[in-house]
């Protein structure tokens, strides 16, 4: 059973970076049919997908963040990674990482770390 | 406001059986398949239901998917309280160079 873990800063100030790692146990990363997503949740609302990079290292990315937005693959590691770049308030949210097949199916979720922007 | 549009919230007594929708457009739902899923509070989503009605190993078989054209619908049957949670319809969308689109969410209440 694949199995997924966020970590990174819990508090970011505005105009930083904000850096997130996925690390994945039970599989590997660069293997299968699959992708590993961001995704994530502000308080109270509702789910928006940030982006996936596929095994290949290509990505696809929100158009409404693609501009602030890097992924990447760490196989040695077996993690996958998530940059966004001149954070605001807007973008405190709990961030999910995930493993999708398909167009848009997320099978394994991460339990999801919370990131607040604040200075 | 989320291109797939879900009512906010629906509710059912013990037993009953509720529908969630989820309408979209030709871009998403109309050439996509539709995935949904559970979020229990506090907790990480989960997959119910994958490519419009199909159901993954270990979840229950009250929960079924359809979709026709642009619209879908989740039902849930023989309501539980452990059902009450909110839930998520998911498809691709086609334009913008293409990404995931999630409705905005229903909060299921057992009443």
């Amino acid at each position: 059973q694949v199995q997924l873990q966020e970590s990174g800063p819990g508090l970011v100030k505005p105009s930083q970076t904000l850096s997130l790692t996925c690390t994945v146990s039970g599989g590997s990363i660069s293997s299968g049919r699959h992708y590993w997503s961001w995704i994530r949740q502000p308080a109270g609302k509702g789910l928006e997908w940030i982006g996936r990079v596929f095994t290949s290292g290509s990505t696809n990315y929100n158009p409404s963040l693609k501009s602030r937005v890097t992924m990447s693959l760490d196989t040695a590691e077996n993690q996958f990674s998530l940059k966004m770049t001149s954070v605001t308030a807007a973008d405190t949210a709990v961030y999910f990482c995930a493993r999708g097949s398909g167009m848009a199916t997320i099978y394994f979720w991460g339990q999801g770390v919370l990131v607040t922007v604040s200075s | 406001q989320s291109v797939l549009t879900q009512p906010p919230s629906v509710s059912g007594a013990p037993r009953q059986r509720v529908t969630i929708s989820c309408s979209g457009s030709s871009s998403n739902i109309g050439s996509s398949s539709v995935n949904w899923y559970q979020q229990l509070p506090g907790k990480a989503p989960k997959l119910i239901i994958y490519y419009d009605d199909l159901l993954p190993s270990g979840v229950s078989d009250r929960f079924s998917g359809s979709k026709s054209g642009t619209s879908a619908s989740l039902a849930i049957s023989e309501l539980q309280s452990e059902d009450e949670a909110d839930y998520f319809c998911a498809a691709w969308d086609g334009s913008l160079n293409g990404q995931v689109l999630f409705g905005g969410g229903t909060k299921l209440t057992v009443l």
